[in-house]
This record gives structure tokens, C-alpha cells and sequence, in this order.
């Protein structure tokens, strides 16, 4: 059974700290790697990762993709209180267009 | 990337009746998805609508309870039926554009 990882559930930081979210996933034929950020309803599309694209950026978030190990970290640096969210970690196999997704990490940055 | 809305955004309703949700897209795209957040969860896919043809469900969903039209290339609709209190939760429409989705708004659903 497919199954995507994410950790810690829940990181309160202080204004200016660098973060680092976690991914582990076991998925069959595995395709890309996506991470999205929460604020009450909609997920906001960040990055996808696919064997083809294993490091991506932008502004003061970084992701990187081990598919060999099987994981994907998320980095936020210098965190401003509104990067406050539920981020995610979903996983597309190459069978179909079906996301698999983690459960998140709540982050609060506290001023 | 398309720009989604939903409607309703948020509603109340009573058990036993059903809710429709529009999910409309400001350009054709062949993927749509409906997706279900139940309180403290994650999201868990329900089921992928292509113009033309039924749905396709996942499992643990069914048809009769989560009925979905799917008339036209920028446009769906979900219909929860004969809810339950366990029908509670965000109910989000996505679009996949390559190995990409983008997420509509989403519709906060309480069953009372």
C-alpha cells in the first residue's frame, strides 16, 4: 500500500528560524513529488519534484528530492509569521493522475 | 496555472439531505478531481472526472453517496447525499495540468 510520511506533525519557531519539514514515501512507480502550503481551505501549489528535477527553489523555500532513500525535505529560511500553514507532501505514481498525501505539518512562527 | 472557484464556500445542512458543489475552471482541462478533508486529516481523493465519461471512484467511495457530473471540460459538480455528521469536512475540486493539480477554494461542509 502506497504511503507518504511527513514530519514532525506540528513545529512552533520563533520569527527568523530556518526550518526543515520531512517526507518519506513508499510508493509503487513513483512519479513526482509535490509540496503545497494550507492556510484555512485551498492548498497552494510549491514545488514537484520528479527524477528530472530533484532540487527546486524559491525565494526562502528550497526543496530537495532522495529517491533513493526515498524522502523529500522542505526548507524554509528566515520564516516570517505568515509562512503559518499546514504544509504538505503528495506523492503522484506513474499508474494515474491520483495524489497521495501525507497528513502535513502544522507550522506556527511566532513574532 | 487555471484559476478555480468553488460554491458553495461554506455551508450548514441537516442530515439526511444533500448538497451539490460546483467546481468551475477558467480554461478546458481534461483532469478534474474531487477531493475530501475530514477535520485534524489529510486529503483523500474521491474521485477523477473526465468529460465524457462516468466518474472513476476510490475506494471507500460509492456513486450513490458521491454522485459527480462532469458536462464539459470547465466545469464539475460533487453531490454529497443523505448526509451523515461524518460528511463534515472540506470539500476541495482540483485540476491537473501535467503531473501537476491546483486546488480550487474548497467548500466547508457541516452536517448537523
Amino acid at each position: 500500500e502506497d504511503k507518504v510520511v511527513q514530519s514532525p506533525l506540528s513545529l512552533v519557531v520563533h520569527e527568523g528560524d530556518t526550518v526543515t519539514l520531512n517526507c518519506s514515501y513508499e510508493v509503487t512507480n513513483f512519479r513526482s513529488l509535490l509540496w503545497y502550503k494550507q492556510e484555512k481551505k485551498a492548498p497552494t501549489f510549491l514545488f514537484m519534484l520528479t527524477s528530472s528535477g530533484i532540487e527546486k527553489k524559491s525565494g526562502r523555500l528550497s526543496s530537495i528530492l532522495d529517491k533513493k532513500e526515498l524522502f523529500s525535505i522542505l526548507n524554509i529560511t528566515a520564516t516570517q509569521t505568515g509562512d503559518s500553514a499546514v504544509y504538505l507532501c503528495a506523492v503522484g505514481a506513474a499508474s494515474g493522475y491520483a495524489l497521495n498525501f501525507g497528513k502535513g505539518t502544522s507550522l506556527l512562527v511566532t513574532p | 496555472s487555471a484559476v478555480i472557484s468553488q460554491k458553495p464556500s461554506r455551508d450548514i445542512c441537516q442530515r439526511g439531505t444533500s448538497l451539490t458543489i460546483q467546481c468551475q475552471v477558467d480554461s478546458q482541462v481534461t483532469m478534474m478531481f474531487w477531493y475530501r478533508q475530514q477535520p485534524g486529516q489529510s486529503l483523500t481523493l474521491i474521485a477523477t472526472a473526465n468529460q465524457g465519461s462516468e466518474a472513476t471512484y476510490e475506494s471507500g467511495f460509492v456513486i450513490d453517496k458521491f454522485p459527480i457530473s462532469r458536462p464539459n471540460l470547465t466545469f464539475s459538480t460533487l453531490t454529497v447525499s443523505n448526509m451523515s455528521p461524518e460528511d463534515s469536512s472540506i470539500y476541495l475540486c482540483s485540476v491537473g495540468e501535467t503531473d501537476t493539480q491546483y486546488f480550487g477554494p474548497g467548500t466547508r461542509l457541516t452536517v448537523l
